[in-house]
Parts: structure tokens; C-alpha cells; sequence
């Protein structure tokens, strides 16, 4: 089982939609969770951390369930500047980030 | 404010050649990486270093060395290039912390033919 998993998609949707992300991760020892976005052809970036009690930054939610071991990400409203590659990210301890395949959203006008 | 900087950005090798590519971060982070991804594949972890003068293997480590002799540099090298290792390569750093965000370079585009 890989360390983490993500749908890869495409998931297309139309302008103003909401969309989810799900990601599974296998370590329990797991410590740190992050959403990062990455862009056609241009570096990962850190879009949110993810925290126990859920987080919200403006139209992204973000959620982690430790017991079933998976987080997720909420976006709502998409806009078109949306379309991205997500990529879920996954820390234990001090040990190096472990990156999802990366799930793929294109936001149709 | 430079962040991670990698050079070269774009190389094409023939099978056999060396290389090196250089990553230089100024945010005094003790913790970098060298990513290589891939299409399908995602961002594999080849190797990475928690400070200055220690490296160690990730997931993918094989046909590539590094050296961490200062700080702020990471090096990866390519002894004998092979096709199977055109990819993008990204480089990467952080502080120790937790929870810690990850910085990434623009990436190298490398090709072995």
C-alpha cells in the first residue's frame, strides 16, 4: 500500500461549483498533513496545513480524520484560476514530506 | 528574496555523461531534498539532508550522489546518465520543525538521450 493515495481524476467542474478532495495515508505515526498546489510545469506550493480541529482559509477547507486516516480539502465556489494539480503531503516527525500522486482539477468555465 | 534557487533549469545529456545540479537556498534551512517527478508517478524523494555535512537515501536514490558540505547547497550528481532518468527534478527545503512549510526550487528539466 503506498504511503499515500490520492484519486488521481481529472475532476472537471463548471465555475461556482464545490469540489472534494479525499487522501488516504498508511503511517499512523503520521504528524504533519499539508495541501500544496502545483501548477502546469511550475514547482509545488503550499496551499494549507491541515490541523485535528479542521482549518479554513477563505473558500478552502481543509479536514483530517486520524482514526480512518485520511484528510481532505474542500473547495467551494471554484474559480477558473483554480485548475491545478493538488498534491497531499504527509510528514511524521522529522522525517522527509511524502507526497500524494496529486489529484487534478480543471474548473470549466 | 531568492528562496531556493536551482541551476541549471534545462540540460540534455547523452547516455554516459555526468552532471551536477546545483541548489542554493537563503533562508538558512536546515533540512533539503532532491525531488524527481515524474508523469503518473508523482514526486519521488531521491535524497535528501537534515544539515550541513549529512545526507541520506530516499525512496529512489539509485545512479545519484549528493554532497551537503555547506549549508545553504545541495548538490545532486549524475555519474553515468541514463535514459530512465529524464524527469523533472525539484529541489526542496525546510526548516526541522514541525509542520513547516517546504520551499521549492522552479525545477530542472533534464533529458538523457
Amino acid at each position: 500500500r503506498k504511503e499515500v493515495e490520492q484519486d488521481p481524476g481529472p475532476f472537471n467542474v463548471p465555475e461556482g461549483a464545490t469540489v472534494a478532495f479525499n487522501c488516504t495515508y498508511s503511517n499512523s505515526a503520521s504528524q504533519s498533513f499539508f495541501w500544496y498546489r502545483q501548477d502546469c510545469r511550475k514547482e509545488p506550493k503550499l496551499l494549507m496545513s491541515v490541523y485535528s480541529s479542521g482549518n479554513e482559509d477563505g473558500r478552502f477547507t481543509a479536514q483530517l480524520n486520524r482514526a480512518s486516516q485520511y484528510i481532505s480539502l474542500l473547495i467551494r465556489d471554484s474559480k477558473l484560476s483554480d485548475s491545478a494539480t493538488y498534491l497531499c503531503v504527509v510528514s511524521s516527525g522529522n522525517t522527509p514530506l511524502v507526497f500524494g500522486k496529486g489529484t487534478r482539477l480543471s474548473v470549466i468555465a | 528574496n531568492a528562496g531556493v534557487t536551482q541551476t541549471p533549469k534545462f540540460r540534455v545529456l547523452k547516455t554516459g555523461q555526468s552532471m551536477t545540479l546545483l541548489c542554493a537556498q537563503d533562508m538558512n534551512h536546515e533540512y533539503m531534498y532532491w525531488y524527481r517527478q515524474d508523469p503518473g508517478m508523482g514526486l519521488r524523494l531521491i535524497h535528501y539532508s537534515v544539515g550541513e555535512g549529512t545526507t541520506a537515501k530516499g525512496e529512489v536514490p539509485d545512479g545519484y550522489n549528493v554532497s551537503r558540505l555547506k549549508k545553504q547547497n545541495f548538490l545532486l550528481g549524475l555519474e553515468s546518465a541514463a535514459p530512465s532518468q529524464t524527469s523533472v527534478y525539484f529541489c526542496a527545503s525546510s526548516p526541522p520543525q514541525e509542520r513547516q512549510e517546504a520551499f521549492f526550487g522552479q525545477g530542472t528539466r533534464l533529458t538523457v538521450v
